[in-house]
């Protein structure tokens, strides 16, 4: 399989744990995203990678959510001190950067849920 | 700030029936990309827009992206069970092609 990987597919934590979700893209695209996404809704941006250099960070990132692409290839997002409102579907995408269109492929996402 | 809007939020129609979700900004874009979500799963790329005026077709699904390349829409005709699923448009704003703007989605369902 050669699509967007992301691991775990589900997490289900109590409220106050850390939890660290992982995201492999695609070998060679060079771009990686995180989104968040509740249900019915569309993704919400939350931080962009190209190779190792993280580039842009939403405001809907609070402290507690870092990510990391240490050797630009895989990525991951931790949430420290997880709140009930951070349950939702956390999304990776990757995409090839060029001067072109931006084509973004999607991994199936993490379901976290916080008790 | 939600810059694409689209409409209807949600749509619940019979198998057979055409329907048409639009998707509508101020914003100018250089291209404009349609995905497809199941539950559970990730968006799927349907297509990518980017002249203005452009038609796509895709079996029985057909994109079109506005003159202005501000607003596209997209039609299903004779809709199945199996386009059941949340449509979402993504626009990349002109002049930046790092980041998409999504819009909330059309969850849709096709009832047999």
């Amino acid at each position: 399989d050669t699509g967007v990987s992301q691991d775990p597919r589900h997490k289900i934590t109590k409220r106050g744990q850390n939890v660290t979700f992982r995201c492999d893209p695609i070998s060679e695209h060079n771009r990686l995203y995180w989104y968040r996404q509740t249900l019915g809704q569309g993704p919400e941006f939350l931080t962009y990678f190209q190779n190792e250099a993280q580039l842009e960070k939403s405001r809907l990132l609070s402290d507690r959510f870092s990510a990391e692409r240490p050797k630009g290839s895989f990525s991951t997002l931790e949430i420290q001190r997880t709140e009930q409102g951070d349950s939702a579907m956390y999304l990776c995408a990757s995409s090839l950067g060029t001067s072109g269109l931006l084509k973004q492929f999607f991994g199936p996402g993490t379901r976290l849920t916080v008790l | 700030t939600q810059l694409l809007e689209q409409s209807p939020q949600f749509l619940s129609i019979q198998e057979g029936e055409n329907l048409t979700v639009y998707c509508n900004s101020s914003s100018v874009f250089s291209s404009l990309q349609w995905y497809r979500q199941e539950p559970g799963e990730g968006p799927v790329l349907l297509v990518t827009v980017v002249t203005g005026g452009e038609v796509k077709k895709l079996k029985r699904l057909t994109f079109q992206f506005g003159d202005a390349r501000k607003d596209s829409s997209l039609h299903i005709t004779a809709a199945q069970p199996g386009d059941t699923g949340l449509y979402l448009c993504a626009g990349a704003e002109a002049g930046n092609n790092r980041k998409l703007i999504w819009g909330l989605g059309t969850s849709l369902a096709v009832n047999p």
